[in-house]
C-alpha cells in the first residue's frame, strides 16, 4: 500500500519549459489536490478534483492545468515554467483526511 | 469557504504542554475541523479531527466550543520532536464523495526548547 506516489521527486527546468507532475493514490479515494508550498510559507491550493471526471481552481491555477486521468491519477501540467512557480509541489487524496505524498521538488531557471 | 487564523509561532520547552488555538468564524455546519503536522520537507500529516465538544486520541486533544467558531489543539508534554508548523483546515471532508476547496492557513510554527 503506497498511498500517494508522487513524481518526479525533483526537476529543473529553464523556463519557457513545459513538465507534467504525476501523482497517483492506491487508497481508492474520490478527491485529489495539488498545492504547492514556498519555502517557508504555508500550502496554497492549485487545483483539486473532487471527484473522477471532475476539476476546480483553487487559490492560485494560473499558469497550471490538471488531467484527472482515471480516479487513481491527477497530473498538474507547467505549458511554459517561470522562475515564480519554483515551489515544492504537494499532491494530496482525501477521505475524511489529507493523505500527502512527499512533494516535487521544482526549480525555474 | 471558512478562513482560519492561527498565531504565526509558539515557543515552548520540553515537557510542558502546548496550546494552539486557531479561529474560523464562518464555519459552515458540514465542516469538520482538522489540525495537521508537518516537519520540513515532508507533507503534512493528520494529527486530530473533530466536530465539536472535545476529542482525544494517543497525541493530542482538540476542545472545540460550542459555537464551533474556534478551536484549541492541545499537545501534552511536549518534547524537541515536536518541533514542526501546525496548520488547522476546516472544511466539508465528508461530502458524499463532492468534497470542495480545502484552504490551509499559514499555520503556527512551534519551537520546543531544551
Amino acid at each position: 500500500n503506497a498511498g500517494v506516489t508522487q513524481t518526479p521527486k525533483f526537476q529543473v527546468l529553464k523556463t519557457g519549459q513545459s513538465m507534467t507532475l504525476q501523482c497517483a493514490q492506491d487508497m481508492n479515494h474520490n478527491s485529489m489536490y495539488w498545492y504547492r508550498q514556498d519555502p517557508g510559507m504555508g500550502l496554497r491550493l492549485i487545483y483539486y478534483s473532487a471527484s473522477e471526471g471532475t476539476t476546480d481552481k483553487g487559490e492560485v491555477p494560473n499558469g497550471y492545468n490538471v488531467s484527472r486521468l482515471n480516479k487513481r491519477e491527477f497530473s498538474l501540467r507547467l505549458e511554459s515554467a517561470a522562475p515564480s512557480q519554483t515551489s515544492v509541489y504537494f499532491c494530496a487524496s482525501m477521505m475524511g483526511e489529507l493523505f500527502f505524498g512527499e512533494g516535487s521538488r521544482l526549480t525555474v531557471l | 469557504l471558512a478562513k482560519t487564523t492561527q498565531p504565526i509561532s509558539m515557543d515552548s520547552y520540553e515537557g510542558q504542554e502546548v496550546n494552539i488555538t486557531c479561529s474560523h468564524n464562518n464555519i459552515a455546519t458540514n465542516d469538520y475541523i482538522t489540525w495537521y503536522q508537518q516537519f520540513p520537507s515532508q507533507g503534512p500529516r493528520f494529527i486530530i479531527q473533530g466536530y465539536k465538544t472535545k476529542v482525544t486520541n494517543e497525541v493530542a486533544s482538540l476542545f472545540i466550543p460550542a459555537d464551533r467558531k474556534s478551536s484549541t489543539l492541545s499537545l501534552p508534554r511536549v518534547s524537541l520532536s515536536d518541533t514542526a508548523v501546525y496548520y488547522c483546515l476546516v472544511g466539508d471532508v465528508y461530502g458524499s464523495g463532492n468534497t470542495g476547496k480545502l484552504i490551509f492557513g499559514q499555520g503556527t510554527t512551534l519551537q520546543v526548547k531544551p
